[in-house]
C-alpha cells in the first residue's frame, strides 16, 4: 500500500529564516507527489509536483521540494520564509487513479 | 478563467436531515472530486466524477453520494446527518488525466451537524 507521512505537526519558525518541512512516502509502484498549501478559510492550493525527471521541482512563492529515491522522501524547503507563509502545508500522492491521498499537515507559523 | 465555486459556504444541519452541496468546475475541466477534511481524520477522498460517471470512490458508507451533470457541475448528497459529518467538504476539479496533478480546489463547504 502507498502513504505519505508527515513528520512534523508543527514547525514555528522566525521570519526571514529557512524552513524546511519533512515528506516521507511509501509505494512500491510509482508514485507522483505533490505539495498543496491551505491558507485559513480556503481551499487548497498547488505549490508544486514531482511526476518524472529533474529531483528537484520548483514551485510558487519560492517553494522547492526535492525527490529523494533512496530516502523514499519529498521535503519541502524555503530559503526565507514571510509572515504570509502561515498556513497548513500537505504532502500527498497520486497513483493510478487520479483521486489524492494527503499526508496528515504541517502547521507552518512564521514569527515576526 | 473563474475558479471553483462551492455552495453554500457554510451550513447548519440537524442529525437525521439530509444535505445538498453544489460544486461548478473550471470551465472545460471534466473531472470533479470531493474530499472530507476534519481535524481527527484529515483529508480523505470520497467520490471522483468524470463525464457524469463516478469513476473513483473512497471508503465512505452509502449515505455519501454525488452525481455530476452534462456540464460537469456536481452535487454531493448526505442522507442521515451524523454528528461525525460535520466537517468541511472540498471540491477539486480536473482536466481528470492521471498525474497531472492540477486539481484545483474550490473553498468548501462548511458543514456543522448539530
Amino acid at each position: 500500500a502507498q502513504s505519505v507521512t508527515q513528520l512534523d505537526s508543527q514547525v514555528p519558525v522566525f521570519e526571514e529564516a529557512p524552513v524546511e518541512l519533512r515528506c516521507n512516502y511509501s509505494s512500491s509502484v510509482s508514485v507522483y507527489l505533490f505539495w498543496y498549501v491551505q491558507y485559513p478559510n480556503q481551499g487548497l492550493q498547488l505549490l508544486l509536483k514531482y511526476l518524472s525527471g529533474s529531483t528537484l521541482v520548483k514551485g510558487i512563492n519560492g517553494f522547492e521540494a526535492e525527490f529523494n529515491k533512496s530516502q523514499t522522501s519529498f521535503h519541502l524547503r524555503k530559503p526565507s520564509v514571510h509572515i504570509s507563509d502561515t498556513a497548513e502545508y500537505f504532502c500527498a500522492y497520486q497513483t493510478g487513479a487520479n483521486n489524492l491521498f494527503f499526508g496528515t499537515g504541517t502547521r507552518l507559523t512564521v514569527i515576526p | 478563467k473563474a475558479g471553483v465555486t462551492q455552495t453554500p459556504r457554510y451550513l447548519i444541519k440537524t442529525r437525521g436531515q439530509q444535505v445538498t452541496l453544489s460544486c461548478s468546475p473550471i470551465s472545460g475541466h471534466r473531472s470533479v472530486s470531493w474530499y472530507q477534511q476534519t481535524p481527527g481524520q484529515g483529508l480523505q477522498f470520497l467520490f471522483e466524477y468524470f463525464s457524469e460517471t463516478q469513476r473513483n470512490k473512497g471508503n465512505f458508507p452509502g449515505r455519501f453520494s454525488g452525481r455530476q451533470f452534462s456540464n460537469s457541475r456536481s452535487e454531493m448528497n448526505v442522507s442521515t446527518l451524523e454528528l461525525g459529518d460535520s466537517a468541511l467538504y472540498l471540491c477539486a476539479s480536473s482536466l481528470g488525466r492521471v498525474g497531472s496533478g492540477e486539481q484545483y480546489f474550490g473553498p468548501g463547504t462548511r458543514l456543522t451537524v448539530t
